[in-house]
C-alpha cells in the first residue's frame, strides 16, 4: 500500500473557528479520496469523499479542497464546535475492483468552547 | 448504508490464546474487509475477504495468525490465533456495498485487550 499523510497529528481550534486537516498522496492510481471521523470507542465513520475530478466539495460545515497537481487534499470544518472533537482520518483507494483504504495517521482535533 | 455488526464488543485474552471476531452485515456484499488499529494508530487492512474467494492478506499478516472464513455473503470471522500482548488492537469489519460504488463503511470495532 502506498502512503497517505496526514497533518497536523493534533490540532486544538476555538469554538466557531476553522478547522483545517491536510493529506498528501504519492500512489497516482488513487481515484477515491474518503475523509474518516471517529469517536473513542466507535468504529470509523464516513464523513465527506471526493473525487479527483473535483477540486472542491461542500457538505454542510465539512469541505474537501483537492488539488491533483499537487498530489494533496484537504479538510475544512467551518464553525467548529465541540461536539466535532473526534479524530479525524484521511483516506484513499483506487477503485477497479480493489477498494482497499490506506488510511493517514490520524489527527486528534478538540475544539474548546 | 448498512448495518455491520461486530461481536464481541470487547474482550480480555490470555496470551497464547485464540479468539474469533465475527462480523455480520444486514445486506449482501461480495466485497469484505478486515483492519487492525492498534492504541492511538491508524488503521491498517489485514486482509481483503470476497465471498467465494480465499481471503487475500496484506504484507506483514499471514493465515496462520489471522484465519479468515467468509461462508456467504453476510457474515465473516476473524481469528486472532496464539496472541501475544502485541495484538492487543481494535479489529474492524468493513464492507463496501455493491450499490454504494466507491464508499467503504465500517463496522464498531472489535476492542481486544491480550495480558
Amino acid at each position: 500500500q502506498q502512503q497517505v499523510k496526514q497533518s497536523p497529528q493534533s490540532l486544538i481550534v476555538q469554538k466557531g473557528g476553522i478547522s483545517i486537516i491536510n493529506c498528501a498522496y504519492e500512489n497516482t492510481a488513487f481515484d477515491y479520496f474518503p475523509w474518516y471521523q471517529q469517536f473513542p470507542g466507535k468504529g470509523p465513520a464516513l464523513l465527506i469523499a471526493i473525487r479527483p475530478d473535483v477540486s472542491e466539495k461542500k457538505e454542510g460545515r465539512f469541505t474537501i479542497s483537492f488539488n491533483k497537481s499537487a498530489k494533496q487534499f484537504s479538510l475544512h470544518i467551518m464553525d467548529s464546535q465541540p461536539g466535532d472533537s473526534a479524530t479525524y482520518f484521511c483516506a484513499a483507494h483506487s477503485g477497479a475492483g480493489s477498494y482497499q483504504l490506506t488510511f493517514g495517521k490520524g489527527t486528534k482535533l478538540s475544539v474548546i468552547p | 448504508s448498512a448495518v455491520i455488526s461486530q461481536k464481541p464488543s470487547r474482550d480480555i485474552c490470555q496470551r497464547g490464546t485464540s479468539l474469533t471476531i465475527q462480523c455480520q452485515v444486514d445486506s449482501q456484499v461480495t466485497m469484505m474487509f478486515w483492519y487492525r488499529q492498534q492504541p492511538g494508530q491508524s488503521l491498517t487492512l489485514i486482509a481483503t475477504a470476497n465471498q467465494g474467494s480465499e481471503a487475500t492478506y496484506e504484507s506483514g499478516f499471514v493465515i496462520d495468525k489471522f484465519p479468515i472464513s467468509r461462508p456467504n455473503l453476510t457474515f465473516s470471522t476473524l481469528t486472532v490465533s496464539n496472541m501475544s500482548p502485541e495484538d492487543s488492537s481494535i479489529y474492524l469489519c468493513s464492507i463496501r456495498l455493491d450499490t454504494s460504488g466507491n464508499t467503504i463503511y465500517f463496522g464498531e470495532g472489535s476492542w481486544l485487550t491480550v495480558v
